[in-house]
């Protein structure tokens, strides 16, 4: 089975402090997803990777950046966060863009 | 681009109840579709996908999803609902081309009593 995890199922902030969140994939898949979800809006995709040290900007991408550095782990940035992004997290893999999309427990984040 | 519309925010059914969640997508070319559901503090899961073929598509926990392109639909259904069934459904689209990445439903929270 595919397993996505991501490093934190809860996490607190303060205004303006620079916020990772973590995640990694054990099945060498090429793509990995961060998308947020919200309440009533369902999930809305920040950012992609399709291969390392590659990233394409998802549909919300203003405040947030990502970095693969290695294959399984794709990190999710706030550089400033605020209150806005307080929100639900999810990370995702897939073997192809294409194709189904395994998900991690997600990360709640508040931002205070 | 490609959208994805879920006709129901909210859907309340009692036990044994038949369901049908609609789900339509607008986008041109070829298609996969997806249903994804999330149990109450569960990681979202795969209930269903489609591909290419049969246009009748069978998942897990007795879900199934017909596809009618004329309709640019793929409503799930279940004959007779559990209270285990109680979750969020989300329906996704993906365009079978290049990088094209899934697009969700903004998703259906059913409640199904006892």
């Amino acid at each position: 089975d595919v397993k996505v995890t991501q490093s934190s199922r809860y996490l607190v902030k303060r205004t303006g402090e620079k916020v990772f969140l973590e995640c990694v994939q054990d099945m060498d898949h090429e793509n990995m997803f961060w998308y947020r979800q919200d309440p009533g809006l369902g999930l809305r995709l920040i950012y992609f990777s399709y291969d390392v040290k590659m990233k394409e900007k998802g549909d919300i991408p203003e405040g947030y950046s990502v970095s693969r550095e290695k294959k399984e782990r794709f990190s999710l940035i706030l550089e400033s966060a605020s209150t806005n992004q307080t929100s639900m997290y999810l990370c995702a893999s897939s073997l192809v863009t294409y194709a189904e999309a395994f998900f991690g427990q997600g990360t709640r984040l508040t931002v205070v | 681009a490609q959208s994805v519309s879920q006709h129901n925010h909210h859907v309340i059914l009692s036990e044994a109840a038949s369901l049908e969640l609609g789900c339509n997508y607008s986008y041109g070319g070829t298609v996969n579709l997806f249903w994804y559901v999330q149990y109450p503090g569960q990681h979202l899961q795969l209930l269903l996908k489609y591909f290419s073929g049969d246009p009748l598509v069978k998942g897990i926990k007795g879900f199934e999803a017909e596809f009618i392109k004329s309709k640019f639909s793929f409503n799930l259904r279940k004959p007779s609902v559990q209270w285990s069934d109680t979750a969020e459904y989300f329906c996704a689209v993906n365009a079978q081309a290049g990088y094209s990445t899934l697009t969700f439903g903004k998703g259906t929270m059913l409640l199904v009593s006892p």
